[in-house]
């Protein structure tokens, strides 16, 4: 069975600080890659996502993820992270595979940003 | 479009009650699915749909029910409320790629959600 794994329960930064999230899988297959953002009191929202291709993945708001398949990771990062990013994210990754689309999420990392 | 919508936005229960959750989409999307999410364990499947007329389990399946008789709707029954389903329920949806069977599926797109509260 896929697993997901975000080690990083909390993480507090200052406006400006830079940002890195960690995100391991466990799936032997060929995978597709997501990280969601929950900001408060809303749904999940699609930041980015890795299909093939590039490695690294760019999304909205200035964030980015790259794909390290021999260490089975997707870490999410962020040059200089603003009030506005505080929220939850969530890690996320299905089978690359016909048929299903059944994503598998890690337990999410609250982000908070101090002005 | 509308997107992914979702009624209530908020429900109370009482233990032993049953109640549907409402899911819709408007994208013509062949894919819908419902997640649970509770404190500290993220986001897991209940069940899902590939299309009208087919609905398979997901993760956590047990004391739900849903039938996916349009491609727009897909329902979730509660069929008698337990406290263990207090929590925010999902819906999600996204499109095949290509028009033939043997392609995968593109990113989920997720609804606003539906808090559920069992006494």
């Amino acid at each position: 069975a896929q697993s997901v794994s975000q080690h990083n329960h909390h993480v507090i930064l200052s406006e400006a600080a830079s940002l890195e999230l960690g995100c391991n899988y466990s799936y032997g297959g060929t995978v597709n890659l997501f990280w969601y953002v929950q900001y408060p009191g809303q749904h999940l929202q699609l930041l980015l996502k890795y299909f093939s291709g590039d490695p690294l993945v760019k999304g909205i708001k200035g964030f980015e993820a790259e794909f390290i398949k021999s260490k089975f990771s997707f870490n999410l990062r962020k040059p200089s992270v603003q009030w506005s990013d505080t929220a939850e994210y969530f890690c996320a990754v299905n089978a690359r595979r016909t048929g299903a689309n059944n994503l598998f999420f890690g337990t999410g990392t609250r982000l908070t940003v101090i002005p | 479009n509308a997107g992914v919508t979702q009624t209530p936005k908020f429900q109370v229960l009482k233990t032993g009650q049953s109640m549907t959750l409402q899911c819709a989409q408007d994208m013509n999307h062949e894919y819908m699915s419902w997640y649970r999410q509770d404190p500290g364990m993220g986001l897991r499947l209940i069940h899902y749909s590939v299309g009208a007329g087919i609905t398979d389990q997901g993760e956590v399946p047990n004391g739900y029910n849903v039938s996916r008789s349009t491609t727009e709707d897909f329902p979730l029954r509660l069929l008698s409320a337990a406290p263990s389903q207090t929590s925010v329920y999902f819906c999600a949806s996204s499109r095949r790629q290509g028009t033939s069977g043997s392609r995968g599926f593109y990113e989920q797109y997720f609804g606003p959600g539906t808090r559920l509260t069992v006494t």
